[in-house]
């Protein structure tokens, strides 16, 4: 079993949707989470990162479930320049981050 | 500011051979990270660096070395390279070595072996 698992998508949705993506971690001991966006042949750079008690920044809203290791990111009112993969990370301690393979988004006009 | 650097931007090398790939980190940043990204996967955590010693080490064969220099600045090195060494190398960089905080990332080493 991985230690991230993410959809693999592709999303394909029309401007303006709301789309979600999800992510399974199996490490209990993770502290630390976020989601990175990867647009094509460039690299990772953060979204945002997670909490607990759920996080909001604009259109964008993350929220956390320790007790089933599920973590998930909402896009509302999705934007052409959204397309791009979405990264789910987990840090397990140790100084290393581990991610998912990343769900890929795609916003048609 | 300058972000993360990484050279040379892309290389190609034969099998066999060894490579050698550099990283400058963010100014004031002294934790440097290593990951590997092949085509249709994310980031796979190869080596971390804190105040130059290695803080921690993936899930990758003994060709694999790395190191940090005084300045902080970063090499990964491969030897005997196999065609399934071809990826993306990312270097990332933070200002802590916990993990916790904010990795930023350079623009990576696409490495082909052919």
């Amino acid at each position: 079993r991985k230690e991230v698992e993410q959809d693999p998508g592709p999303f394909n949705v029309p401007e303006g949707a709301t789309v979600a993506f999800n992510c399974t971690y199996s490490n209990s001991a993770s502290q630390s989470f976020f989601w990175y966006r990867q647009d094509c042949r460039k690299e990772p750079k953060l979204l945002m990162s997670v909490y607990s008690s759920g996080n909001e920044d604009g259109r964008f809203t993350a929220q956390l479930n320790r007790a089933s290791q599920y973590i998930s990111l909402l896009i509302r009112d999705s934007k052409l320049s959204d397309s791009a993969t979405y990264l789910c990370v987990v840090n397990a301690g140790g100084n290393k981050l581990v991610f998912g393979a990343g769900t890929i988004l795609r916003v048609k006009s | 500011d300058a972000g993360v650097t990484q050279s040379p931007t892309h290389l190609i090398k034969t099998r066999g051979q060894q490579v050698t790939l550099r990283c400058s980190p963010i100014s004031g940043h002294k934790s440097v990270s290593w990951y590997q990204q092949v085509l249709g996967q994310g980031p796979q955590f190869i080596f971390q660096y804190y105040e130059k010693e290695e803080r921690g080490r993936g899930n990758f064969p003994d060709r694999f070395s790395a190191r940090q220099f005084p300045n902080y600045s970063s090499e990964l090195n491969v030897n005997a390279l196999l065609l399934g060494d071809s990826a993306l190398y990312l270097c990332a960089s933070s200002s802590i070595g916990t993990g916790g905080t904010e990795a930023f990332f350079g623009q990576g080493t696409r490495l082909t072996v052919v």
